[in-house]
């Protein structure tokens, strides 16, 4: 069964600071990955995914990740934070040979402090 | 407009009582989705429904039906709500030309409360 793990459920950092974030995957087949933001009061949006391409992956926002087969991690990072960057954050893992649905992390909460 | 709508936004009810949540979209796919979202325990899958005369339960699906009414409407049931389903509840869709990657739409999500 796949699964992903998200390290640390609360990460803060000040406006400007790097952001990272952490995912783990287990996947017995060659996974797709994905990182998803919710802002407060709203639905999940899409930041990136990772489909077999370009290992290194950049999304909206100015936020990337890595998809490192070797470490079974898909970290998401942005450079420099910003105070509209705040938000829930989770990675999802989907088993495209199965079809089924994206299975999700229990997301990362990222404050941005002043 | 949005192009995963549910309905109703917000509903506090009591328990025993029978409620429905609705779901609707304009996006054309054939592939729906009920995910609950709990704090700490990020989104758990209910039902999905790949086209309308197929179901398949999720992870969680103990307490919830479903009904696929037509290719764009895709409702949830609480049959007796309980205390413990007092949760946030997403409606999601996917396109079959793209769902061989898992992407997802979200609606804005329901969200409910069980006295």
């Amino acid at each position: 069964a796949q699964s992903v793990t998200q390290l640390g459920s609360h990460v803060s950092v000040s406006e400007g600071a790097l952001v990272l974030l952490r995912c783990n995957y287990s996947s017995s087949v060659p996974p797709y990955l994905f990182w998803y933001v919710q802002y407060p009061n709203q639905g999940l949006q899409l930041l990136l995914k990772y489909t077999s391409a370009a290992t290194l992956v950049k999304g909206i926002n100015g936020f990337e990740a890595e998809f490192k087969k070797s470490e079974t991690s898909f970290h998401l990072t942005k450079p420099s934070a910003h105070m509209s960057d705040a938000a829930e954050y989770f990675c999802a893992v989907s088993d495209n040979q199965a079809g089924t649905a994206l299975i999700f992390g229990k997301g990362t909460t990222l404050s941005v402090s002043s | 407009d949005a192009d995963v709508t549910q309905t109703p936004r917000n509903r506090i009810t009591k328990t025993g009582k029978r409620i429905m949540l609705e779901c609707s979209q304009t996006k054309g796919h054939d592939r729906m989705y009920w995910y609950r979202q709990d704090p700490g325990l990020g989104l758990r899958l209910i039902y999905y429904s790949f086209d309308v005369k197929d179901i398949n339960k999720g992870e969680i699906s103990d307490g919830y039906s479903v009904s696929r009414q037509a290719q764009a409407k895709f409702s949830l049931s609480l049959e007796s709500a309980i205390p413990n389903q007092t949760a946030l509840y997403f409606c999601a869709t996917s396109d079959p030309s793209t769902s061989a990657t898992g992407e997802l739409f979200f609606g804005e999500g329901s969200r409910l409360t069980v006295l």
